[in-house]
């Protein structure tokens, strides 16, 4: 069965530094997604990707957050100067597209120290 | 805007009795509607949706739910549930529009008595 792969499971990493959560998505799947999970909280979205271009971000988006799919499989968000708020489980998510659902990743848990 | 409530954050059952998770959604589109399960620690898991059709929806894991448009409800149902079913519940709504993002409830947790 076609499944999101999300790499690494998890990543630790000092406040200030980059990091880049990578996402392969399932092959043929269109839209791509990141969403959230501050521990104990909801899921929430942060940006749907399509054709190349963010489709809708969110207000948590924002200028130290950035996404590409930079090979054609790989679906990657990067943030720039991480926080310690940004401690978090991060999610991927494809979908095929409308009136189909999004398929999620196992999520790469990301500790800002 | 776009919202799903999830009014019960715990809920505590026993092995062998039934439940029902309430999800309450305001959409302002014909609404497509999704239940994810999530055990600690991992990723979310599909266990139905609704996108049209018959209102009673049957999933994995002997879940159903129930797709009441008067109510603006799609609540969870399992005739009996077993201690595996502990876990974090999310609904969710989406919409038919091509890219459209889904949004998740704030979840409800499953806790089952032996």
């Amino acid at each position: 069965e076609p499944e999101v792969t999300q790499t690494p499971s998890h990543q630790v990493t000092q406040m200030g530094q980059e990091v880049i959560l990578r996402c392969v998505p399932i092959s043929n799947h269109l839209y791509f997604y990141w969403y959230r999970q501050i521990l104990g909280q909801k899921v929430e979205f942060l940006v749907s990707f399509y054709n190349n271009e963010i489709s809708e971000k969110s207000e948590i988006f924002d200028d130290q957050f950035s996404v590409e799919r930079p090979d054609g499989s790989n679906f990657t968000l990067k943030i720039r100067s991480t926080k310690l708020e940004d401690s978090a489980m991060y999610f991927c998510a494809s979908s095929g597209g409308a009136a189909s659902e999004a398929f999620f990743g196992q999520g790469t848990r990301l500790t800002v120290v | 805007a776009q919202s799903v409530t999830q009014p019960d954050i715990h809920i505590t059952v026993s092995e062998g009795a039934s439940l029902e998770l309430r999800c309450n959604y305001s959409y302002g589109a014909t609404p497509y509607l999704f239940w994810y399960v999530q055990s600690p620690g991992q990723g979310l898991q599909l266990l139905l949706k609704y996108f049209s059709g018959d209102t009673l929806v049957q999933g994995i894991k002997g879940f159903e739910a129930e797709f009441k448009r008067s109510q603006s409800s799609f609540n969870l149902r399992k005739p009996s549930v077993h201690w595996s079913d502990a876990a974090e519940y999310f609904c969710a709504v989406g919409s038919m529009n091509r890219d459209d993002k889904i949004i998740f409830g704030k979840g409800t947790r499953l806790h089952i008595l032996p």
